[in-house]
């Protein structure tokens, strides 16, 4: 089965640091696609960052950089530079090839707080 | 460019009344899913509709149905309210090609409240 598990319910980071919020998955696909969503307190999901599982790069998108260890599962969301509007839920997902269904599965969310 | 839209956003129901809703997603994408997120939950996946069929179902209960139309909107159909039915409620969409790197674009969300 897939499975996608945050282990953080909570993070703190100080304002300007990187933070790392952690993602491990489990799949039995082969090609698969790796996702992370912010959802501040006002609730719209926002897409950050996708990470394909075939590609060799670390995907990056701006202030966001997904740590991909594929032989480990894990893509773990690194911010750089932190800012007071990061302070919201972090979500990873992914999808996958179920069946051929391609669902979308989600993890518990880690909730960052970003101090000033 | 336009996003998916969700109504209404906001909806206040008493037990046992039923609510619909309603769900357009981005132009040309032919696939939406619906998702219910409680507080402090992360989003479970209730139904997916590609190409006007039920492409996959998850949680959703007996009570609920939706169905997607001939212009791809979707409708989420709720019957016999119950206070535990109380969230946010997503409707997201994609353009389903088959492959891993299609992102869901979601709606703001419906907040369903059941008094």
């Amino acid at each position: 089965a897939q499975k996608i598990t945050q282990t953080q319910p909570g993070m703190f980071v100080q304002e300007k640091e990187a933070v790392t919020l952690d993602c491990t998955y489990d799949t039995s696909d082969q090609s698969y696609g790796l996702f992370w969503y912010k959802q501040p307190s006002s609730g719209e999901m926002i897409f950050l960052i996708y990470q394909g599982s075939y590609d060799e790069q670390n995907a990056t998108e701006g202030r966001y950089s997904l740590n991909f260890q594929k032989a480990r599962k894990s893509a773990n969301l690194v911010i750089s530079a932190s800012q007071l509007g990061d302070s919201a839920m972090y979500f990873c997902a992914m999808r996958g090839d179920l069946s051929g269904t391609y669902k979308y599965i989600f993890g518990t969310g880690t909730r960052l707080k970003v101090l000033a | 460019a336009a996003g998916v839209i969700q109504s209404p956003r906001h909806l206040i129901k008493e037990k046992r009344e039923t609510a619909t809703l309603k769900c357009y997603p981005i132009p040309r994408h032919d696939t939406v899913y619906w998702y219910q997120q409680g507080p402090g939950q992360d989003p479970q996946f209730l139904i997916s509709f590609y190409e006007k069929m039920q492409s996959d179902k998850g949680s959703i209960p007996d009570r609920f149905s939706a169905q997607q139309f001939s212009d791809y909107h979707s409708e989420l159909n709720m019957s016999s309210l119950e206070l535990g039915d109380s969230a946010l409620y997503f409707c997201a969409s994609t353009l389903n090609e088959g492959l891993p790197n299609e992102k869901l674009f979601f709606g703001s969300g419906t907040q369903l409240s059941v008094l």
